[in-house]
């Protein structure tokens, strides 16, 4: 089955860094990858859509300068949280979908990565 | 613009109890509809799925109808486990591949 990975999964930073969070399909290709964020015993919010090779789509109020989205290849896309503040401290996670159906599932499944828990301090 | 109303909870129930958690949407065109499942300090995983008019998705004894008329896709569990404690999504997934989701209904079991 497909298989997305994210790094790391749990990280703790000082406010005014930035932190790298990686989302890897492991197994297929993914020429799409989303980005939500979710907040306690909130549902999921849709941050952004990563297309490989092409600009990420921002969902509307979500700040494209400060969460820098970069999909290099067909098997990562990169979340960048830069100039971190405790308020973006969150539960972030990715998906992807196999529209070619390289991994043998239907080609609108989406499939998700385990997160990764953000706290800045 | 779409979207997914699911019934909040928490919803608590003893094991072996039955199980539903409402959910309706609002999309225009068909769109495919999607239940996930939410374990502790984990991502989502896709516990069935239903993508035309009354089709059931049914998976780990699991089922949900994709009901046009009345806009829902309800899930059901005859019998709950312990081990169904978990965060469960409804989602839909219209024209475009974005899933919109519901807020998420907390489901815990007790023995």
């Amino acid at each position: 089955g497909a298989v997305v990975s994210q790094h790391p999964s749990r990280v703790i930073c000082k406010s005014g860094t930035s932190v790298k969070i990686e989302c890897r399909s492991l197994d297929f290709q993914a020429t799409t990858m989303f980005w939500y964020r979710q907040f306690p015993k909130k549902s999921l919010m849709l941050m952004a859509t990563s297309n490989e090779g092409s600009k990420a789509t921002y969902e509307q109020g979500v700040e494209k300068d400060k969460f820098l989205i970069n999909h290099a290849s067909l098997t990562l896309s990169t979340l960048t949280v830069t100039s971190a503040h405790p308020e973006d401290s969150s539960f972030y996670i990715c998906s992807a979908n196999d529209p070619l159906g390289t991994s043998g599932g239907a080609h609108y499944e989406q499939y998700f990565g385990p997160g990764t828990r953000l706290t800045v301090t | 613009g779409d979207s997914v109303t699911q019934m909040e909870g928490p919803v608590t129930l003893s094991e072996e109890a039955f199980l539903t958690i409402n959910c309706t949407y609002t999309a225009t065109g068909y769109p495919s509809l999607f239940w996930y499942v939410q374990y502790p300090g984990e991502g989502l995983q896709l516990l069935l799925k239903a993508t035309k008019a009354d089709d059931k998705g049914s998976n780990k004894g699991f089922e949900a109808t994709y009901r046009k008329e009345t806009t829902s896709f309800h899930l059901e569990k005859g019998s709950v486990q312990v081990s169904d404690s978990a965060v469960y999504f409804c989602a839909l997934q219209g024209g475009s591949e974005k899933l919109v989701f519901g807020k998420g209904t907390k489901l815990t079991v007790n023995p």
